[in-house]
């Protein structure tokens, strides 16, 4: 069974220095997604990049970037210029292709404080 | 486009009650899935549903039931409820299968159910 592990429960930076959160993960498979999802205070929870184990490529999305070390099993977050609007709780998140298995398995969460 | 829509938003109970929250998707969307949130436990799968047939399963006790309309909108069951039921209830959606178009994992959730269990 697939299984995703986030190590940093909680963090604290100062805003705009960068930050790096860690991720994770366990599989046997040789492709399948990872992806970090943003869930600010009270508000809902969304995508903020997504990565195909098949692309060797890190993904980038304006001022956040992963660190995707497929032999190692790791997917890392880096917010570059923080702001205070990245405040929220981050999760890792893994899923296997269409028709496999399409539910997808989250981390337990990194809650992040961006502080002015 | 209106987004996912979860009511209600927040909800008392007492134990040994039952409680239906509802799901209504994105347009378009056939896929719903459910997550129960705690602090300590992280988001936890708890079902998929896709074209009224639940197509997926966590590890939830059989207290925790759904389904899903032929309309998309879904809705969650937890019969019999614990005081460890308290969490917050996730409803996202998406466009599943490469027939239906959208990248794989691109969840739309809603704003969440909040169930207290006293």
């Amino acid at each position: 069974a697939q299984t995703v592990t986030q190590s940093q429960p909680e963090m604290s930076v100062q805003e705009a220095e960068t930050v790096t959160l860690s991720c994770t993960y366990d599989t046997s498979e040789s492709n399948y997604y990872l992806f970090w999802y943003k869930q600010p205070p009270s508000r809902q929870m969304i995508l903020v990049i997504r990565q195909e184990a098949y692309k060797q490529q890190n993904a980038t999305e304006n001022r956040f970037s992963v660190n995707f070390q497929k032999a190692a099993k790791s997917f890392s977050l880096k917010i570059s210029d923080s702001q205070l609007g990245d405040t929220a709780m981050y999760f890792c998140a893994f899923m296997t292709p269409w028709g496999r298995d399409d539910k997808i398995i989250f981390g337990k969460g990194t809650r992040l404080h961006i502080l002015p | 486009k209106a987004g996912v829509t979860q009511t209600p938003r927040y909800l008392i109970k007492t134990r040994g009650q039952q409680v239906t929250l509802s799901c209504s998707p994105i347009s378009g969307h056939r896929s719903v899935s459910w997550y129960q949130q705690t602090p300590g436990q992280g988001l936890q799968f708890l079902f998929e549903y896709f074209s009224e047939t639940q197509r997926n399963k966590g590890n939830f006790p059989g207290r925790f039931s759904g389904r899903q309309f032929s309309n998309s909108r879904s809705e969650m069951n937890v019969s019999t409820l614990e005081l460890g039921d308290s969490a917050l209830y996730l409803c996202a959606s998406s466009l599943v299968g490469p027939l239906s178009g959208g990248l794989p994992g691109e969840l739309f959730f809603g704003e969440g159910s909040r169930l207290t269990v006293l």
